[in-house]
């Protein structure tokens, strides 16, 4: 079964960039499409944007501007980028397989200077 | 966008009672493409339900999805101890993908 780990920066700075990468293993990054999803502590699910493995994206469009999706296949990863962060960015940050069929551990990252 | 109410808020029963969670779109969902997690503290979601009445791989047969259109249900027909936990619904038939606010299954 598909495994995914998110990996990145646990602070980051007000007004910079979030950078985040997901490592799938246990089976083809080349299949279907791939999301992130957050929660900010103590409350809801946000999708934030998906991607195809050959490079097609959709992006949720309250983060559209902010927000880059990209992937690697040759190294079975997949990336986030979110600029111009504030706290409200501040949240677990999960990719998952397709909607969310399968889901990383997840990873804090807090918007603090 | 379509919005998903969950309803109620917070759930309160025993182990062995039976479960109804409630979830309501703004818009028909297309194709019925709505799925339900469990989430536990500290943990990732993980997929019960897909396309609103289809049981991932791995879950009992307690829990079930119904519903089409508008309304969806998910029913654990007996609790298990290890049921309670946050449950929220998902529409991914149309763009951007939305969650409801979750319903809070809580012991009694």
């Amino acid at each position: 079964q598909v495994q995914l780990q998110e990996s990145g920066p646990g602070l980051v700075k007000p007004s910079e960039t979030l950078s985040l990468t997901c490592t799938v293993s246990g089976g083809s990054i080349r299949t279907y499409y791939w999301s992130w999803i957050r929660q900010p502590p103590g409350k809801g699910l946000e999708w934030i944007a998906y991607i195809y493995y050959t490079g097609i994206t959709n992006y949720n469009p309250s983060l559209k501007s902010r927000v880059t999706v990209s992937v690697d296949t040759s190294k079975s990863q997949f990336s986030l980028k979110l600029s111009s962060v504030t706290a409200a960015d501040t949240a677990v940050y999960y990719c998952a397989y397709s909607y969310g069929v399968t889901w990383g551990q997840g990873t804090l990252v807090t918007v603090s200077s | 966008e379509t919005v998903l109410t969950q309803s109620p808020g917070t759930l309160s029963l025993s182990p062995g009672e039976r479960a109804t969670l409630s979830c309501r779109a703004s818009q028909s969902v297309s194709s019925s493409y709505l799925g339900w997690y469990q989430q536990k503290p500290g943990q990732a979601p993980r997929l019960l339900i897909y396309d609103a009445s289809s049981r991932a791989t791995g879950i009992p047969d307690r829990f079930s999805g119904s519903g089409s259109g508008t309304d969806f249900t998910l029913t654990i027909s007996r609790l298990e101890p290890e049921d309670f936990a946050v449950y929220y619904c998902q529409q991914y038939g149309s763009s951007p993908y939305t969650f409801g606010q979750g319903t809070k299954l809580e012991i009694k």
